[in-house]
């Protein structure tokens, strides 16, 4: 156990809906990082937050955002969802600002239909 | 061409066999991670490196900066160590990352 939870583990929902995926990092990580991975894309890092202010961006759409509460959970919201938004979706949390080791959360298997 | 590349692609060893993956870049980076993704789906980090050699349990992870090229070497492999093993750098300049596409071990009994 990573100590990072993510949830829910299973969304299916349809196209052109929104949802909102969830994550609780490690007790006392700040960090909070949000990758994708898609059979024909493979991973890719999406969004890092750090004490709740935007830290890094990667390959994130502009229909999908992200943010970091007081209590340093983080929420990834997709919105008009496309068939290729179909995905794991994983949270990942470490203690540091910087480069440092995560520890990722178990995944939220997104299907569109 | 990827900006991370892996290989092999697919792995098959028998047990005890002695594992080498590798990895090679072609952008600037302060850091870079081996993460294993088990069946199931669920990614552990194996190790985080922006120089020299570490080694955990039978696991060993080298990286060359010069070079742009990164081992993981698994030792008296076992039929849990089967997995993609995945290569991750994190830029220099801006702490995105960028992944390769993964190693897929299998270790037979």
């Amino acid at each position: 156990d990573s100590g990072v939870t993510q949830t829910p583990k299973h969304l299916i929902t349809a196209t052109g809906q929104r949802v909102t995926l969830r994550c609780s990092p490690r007790s006392g990580d700040l960090s909070v990082y949000w990758y994708q991975q898609s059979l024909d894309q493979g991973l890719q890092f999406l969004i890092q937050y750090y004490n709740g202010e935007e830290r890094a961006k990667g390959n994130i759409l502009e229909r999908f955002s992200a943010q970091q509460f007081p209590d340093l959970h983080s929420e990834l919201n997709l919105s008009s969802l496309e068939l290729g938004d179909s995905a794991l979706y994983f949270c990942a949390s470490s203690s540091s600002r910087a480069v440092s080791e995560a520890f990722f959360g178990q995944g939220t298997r997104l299907t569109v239909v | 061409k990827n900006e991370v590349e892996q290989s092999p692609q697919n792995l098959t060893a028998q047990e005890g066999e002695f594992i080498t993956i590798n990895c090679s870049y072609s952008v600037g980076i302060s850091a870079l991670h081996w993460l294993q993704q088990h069946p199931g789906g669920g990614i552990v980090s194996l190790f985080m490196l922006s120089s020299g050699k570490k080694k955990h349990g039978r696991l060993i992870a080298t990286i060359n900066i010069q070079e742009k090229h990164s081992s993981l070497h698994i030792t008296a492999s076992h039929p849990r160590d089967s997995a993609v093993y995945i290569c991750a750098v994190r830029l220099y300049n801006n702490n995105d990352m960028r992944f390769g596409a993964g190693t897929r071990l299998t270790v037979k009994p």
